[in-house]
């Protein structure tokens, strides 16, 4: 079974600042990948960025980047440059290897203070 | 762009009733999936569907049922609906093996069952 663990229910970052938003996974597949979404208070679930469990370099989308520690078994997300439209819910998730099913962490508030 | 779209944003309904959502998907994926989304229980996976006529049970089956009669439609459809359903159901669409299995979701739809 695959799990996805997001240690922080609430996170402040100031406009214009970096922000590290944690995920830890667990899985026994050799193959899996691993997505974050963004969800802001419309509801729709936006896709961010994907890291494939074999891909060699990070994986970077605009101002998104996943910090991905296989050893450690964790796939941060890192926005630069917070802006006050990136206030909003993130969920980190995963699937695994023959599995179309997605694994949804619990998600991480994130508010953006002007 | 990707494009997923959901017959409603917004849905009231009475106990007992039969409720169809729909979802529309315009970019010729596979593969697609209806999740409920509830405060503390994340996203749980009801039903997906890998291809036409094709459905697998997900992790919260139970009241719930599937049509997939066309490539780019998927219906969730509650068979007797009760105030335990209400919640956010979100509809996704996507692609397996080409690289990144990336799951595109529509807008959602808040159902109150009265």
């Amino acid at each position: 079974a695959q799990k996805i663990t997001q240690t922080q229910p609430g996170m402040f970052v100031q406009e214009k600042e970096a922000v590290t938003l944690d995920c830890t996974y667990d899985t026994s597949d050799p193959s899996y990948g691993l997505f974050w979404y963004k969800q802001p208070s419309s509801g729709e679930m936006i896709f961010l960025i994907y890291q494939g469990s074999y891909d060699q370099q990070n994986a970077t989308e605009g101002r998104y980047s996943l910090n991905f520690q296989k050893a450690r078994k964790s796939a941060n997300l890192v926005i630069s440059a917070s802006q006050l439209g990136d206030s909003a819910m993130y969920f980190c998730a995963m699937t695994g290897a023959g599995s179309y099913q997605l694994t949804f962490g619990k998600g991480t508030k994130l508010s953006v203070i002007p | 762009d990707v494009k997923v779209t959901q017959s409603s944003r917004y849905l009231v309904k009475r106990t007992g009733e039969k409720v169809f959502l729909e979802c529309v998907q315009d970019m010729d994926h596979e593969n697609m999936f209806w999740y409920r989304q509830d405060p503390g229980l994340g996203l749980r996976l009801i039903y997906f569907s890998y291809d036409v006529k094709m459905k697998e049970k997900g992790d919260i089956p139970e009241g719930y049922s599937v049509s997939r009669e066309k490539k780019e439609r998927f219906s969730l459809i509650l068979e007797s609906a009760s105030t335990n359903q209400t919640s956010m159901y979100l509809c996704a669409s996507g692609t397996p093996g080409q690289g990144t299995d990336t799951q595109y979701f529509g807008p959602g739809t808040r159902l109150t069952v009265l």
